[in-house]
């Protein structure tokens, strides 16, 4: 599978606990993005890699979330201290450097906080 | 204002009929824009992208109008199989190249 995956697909974790999750995009795509999405709402944008700099992030990204993507290939998005507003799917898209190409995304990482 | 602004819907639309969504966007500099479909608690998918001359891809055109900041997607011939969430994108230009995501809008088509 050539595609954009992401893993776990699922994650119940309890309020107060850390979550990581993992994104492994299209190898050639330089250009890799997270987004967040609750129902009935669009992906919101929350961080913006290329490569492995991390060249923009939301304000929607408080201190609890970190991302990091070390050799510019799979990127982590990390959440401390859970919280049961962070319930929502977390998306991983990547593109080429050519912007006027679409972006792939994963199937997307479903997180319950409880 | 939001970068990018959908009506969220619901378009509930008869099989057959003919619909139309339109997206604004609020940077004049925007380069790129894409409509991608969103069937329920699965990926965003490419619909397809739009073209400053406008395309069409079968049942499918897509309309960029720079002048008024927005871009439009008709379907017509509505299948029940068209049901689902419509995502307008738009590229932003610059460094960054941020992709923004609209809200969505659900269409429901009907027997």
């Amino acid at each position: 599978d050539t595609g954009v995956s992401q893993d776990p697909r699922h994650k119940i974790t309890k309020r107060g606990q850390n979550v990581t999750f993992r994104c492994d995009p299209i190898s050639e795509h330089n250009r890799l993005y997270w987004y967040r999405q609750t129902l009935g709402q669009g992906p919101e944008f929350l961080t913006y890699f290329q490569n492995e700099a991390q060249l923009e992030k939301s304000r929607l990204l408080s201190d609890r979330f970190s991302a990091e993507r070390p050799k510019g290939s799979f990127s982590t998005l990390e959440i401390q201290r859970t919280e049961q507003g962070d319930s929502a799917m977390y998306l991983c898209a990547s593109r080429v450097s050519d912007m006027n190409t679409e972006a792939f995304f994963g199937q997307g990482t479903r997180l319950t906080v409880v | 204002r939001k970068e990018v602004e959908q009506d969220p819907g619901p378009f509930n639309v008869p099989e057959g009929a003919t619909v139309a969504f339109n997206c604004t966007y609020s940077n004049s500099a925007s380069q790129s824009f894409f409509w991608y479909r969103q069937d329920c608690r699965k990926e965003p998918k490419l619909l397809m992208s739009v073209y400053s001359s406008g395309n069409e891809d079968g049942r499918f055109t897509a309309q960029l109008n720079r002048a008024s900041q927005y871009i439009s997607l008709l379907i017509r011939d509505s299948k029940l199989s068209d049901s689902a969430t419509y995502l307008c994108v738009v590229n932003r230009p610059g460094g960054y190249q941020k992709v923004t995501f609209g809200t969505g809008t659900k269409l429901q088509v009907i027997p």
